[in-house]
């Protein structure tokens, strides 16, 4: 079954205890994107890769870190987790674009992961 | 910048419509729509790219006025199963691909 798993699901954790949420996928999917969600804010772009060794900052990555060794595995790492930090946190990844009729790469469907929600006291 | 979606929420009866808006103040490539149901992830409804088509999901459309930087997203003769939080996200135009921003969300409730 195609899927983008997370885990852990559930987390609660001190402030300033190194922690990683894991993100896979099995698609085969060049891109993956880190998102928090926030209530009255939406969906927050917190790191993106489009492929192995590629990533770039979204909107909000202070705080965060990414790495991407392989082409399935995009774990989001937070050093010194803070209050400011519980959310809710989505991994999502997305096959690349053919150009095509396109004038650049954009995203294609998003394929989202089942959320990790995070709680830090 | 994120962009606004328009209105925060909406309360409708099976069967009626309704419009959802979704707007930028930077020139956009593209926009996204997700839906998003309680307690689970966001699922892809559809893409609009500059340039391009009006897309359709079942009965649930979407149109890009690119002068405008505007979408809207319109949900014909409402269903039970409409109901969630429905997202925007938007792509910038002049920049390479990578930066996707979501609005804040608006909440869709649906009655019988």
């Amino acid at each position: 079954e195609a899927q983008v798993t997370q885990n852990p699901r559930y987390l609660i954790t001190v402030t300033g205890k190194k922690l990683t949420v894991t993100c896979s996928q099995n698609m085969n999917h060049e891109y993956m994107s880190w998102y928090r969600q926030d209530p009255g804010l939406g969906l927050r772009q917190i790191y993106y890769s489009m492929n192995v060794e590629v990533t770039d900052k979204g909107d909000v990555p202070e705080g965060y870190k990414v790495s991407r060794k392989e082409k399935r595995n995009f774990p989001l790492i937070l050093e010194s987790p803070s209050p400011n930090q519980t959310s809710l946190y989505f991994c999502a990844s997305s096959r690349r674009t053919g150009m095509g009729k396109r004038e650049r790469e954009s995203y294609n469907e998003q394929f989202f992961g089942p959320g990790t929600r995070l709680t830090v006291l | 910048q994120q962009p606004v979606q328009s209105p925060q929420a909406v309360i409708l009866r099976e069967g009626e419509d309704a419009v959802i808006n979704c707007s930028s103040s930077k020139a956009l490539y593209s926009v996204h729509w997700y839906r998003q149901k309680h307690g689970e992830a966001p699922v892809f409804l559809m893409i609009l790219l500059k340039g391009g088509e009006q897309m359709r999901h079942e009965k649930i459309s979407a149109s890009f006025n690119e002068k405008k930087q505007q979408s809207s997203l319109y949900l014909t003769a409402s269903q039970l199963s409409y109901s969630g939080t429905y997202f925007c996200g938007t792509e910038r135009d002049g920049t390479s691909y990578g930066k996707l921003t979501f609005g804040q969300g608006t909440i869709l409730t649906v009655h019988p």
